[in-house]
């Protein structure tokens, strides 16, 4: 089977840095997604791993270690705009370009003043 | 560019009917995909398309059929509404997901 684990909340500072895990256990991986959600609002693509290791997109950041099966994101200097779902979901292998996408159950940050 | 659009936004069905909500891109991207959100579950993937005439089933694909006859343009039919397809459906298209608004759907 597949599963994606997300912790359900993260509460954070103004200003700080926070950090969201995600493991997985999948057949077939092709890629890691991360996906932010504003309450009532479409979810809006944040970054996508392939490889190992960290890519830095801006204020957010995003690891991947495939061997272990873990990813996060990494959100810094928070801002209150920030709070938000966070989703990640997998991409699962197919063959030529059919690719299907398992998401987590997701991440609720809120960001305190 | 309008992006994704769908429509419609919100729709209230009894139980057996039928409907299609539609969904539309203008950025020429191959890849579409339709998915349910409900409370505390996630997005669920109903199905996907890669290109004009080749659709394929998700996750969840039960109750719902799909057509993709241009690059345009990837319908989602509702055949007979049960309850629990109340949910809210998002379409996207592109590989790493450009998301349409959505439609809240209730059925009664």
């Amino acid at each position: 089977g597949q599963s994606l684990e997300q912790p359900s909340e993260v509460t954070a500072v103004e200003g700080a840095i926070v950090q969201i895990n995600c493991t997985y256990q999948t057949s077939g991986f092709n890629g890691l997604f991360w996906y932010q959600q504003h309450a009532g609002e479409a979810p809006t693509f944040l970054s996508y791993n392939v490889l190992d290791g960290l890519e830095e997109k801006g204020r957010f950041s995003s690891f991947l270690s495939r061997s272990k099966g873990y990813s996060y994101l990494l959100l810094k200097e928070l801002q209150m705009k920030d709070s938000a779902s966070y989703f990640c979901a997998v991409s699962l292998n197919g063959a030529g370009n059919n690719r299907k996408l398992i998401w987590g159950l997701g991440t609720s940050l809120a960001v305190n003043p | 560019n309008a992006g994704v659009t769908q429509t419609p936004k919100f729709q209230v069905l009894k139980t057996g009917q039928s409907m299609t909500l539609q969904c539309a891109q203008d950025m020429n991207h191959e890849y579409m995909s339709w998915y349910r959100q409900d409370p505390g579950m996630g997005l669920r993937l109903i199905h996907y398309s890669v290109g004009a005439g080749i659709t394929d089933q998700g996750e969840v694909p039960n109750g719902y059929n799909v057509s993709r006859s241009t690059t345009e343009d990837f319908p989602l039919r509702l055949l007979s509404a049960a309850p629990s397809q109340t949910s809210v459906y998002f379409c996207a298209s592109s590989w790493t997901g450009l998301f349409g608004p959505g439609t809240r759907l209730t059925v009664t």
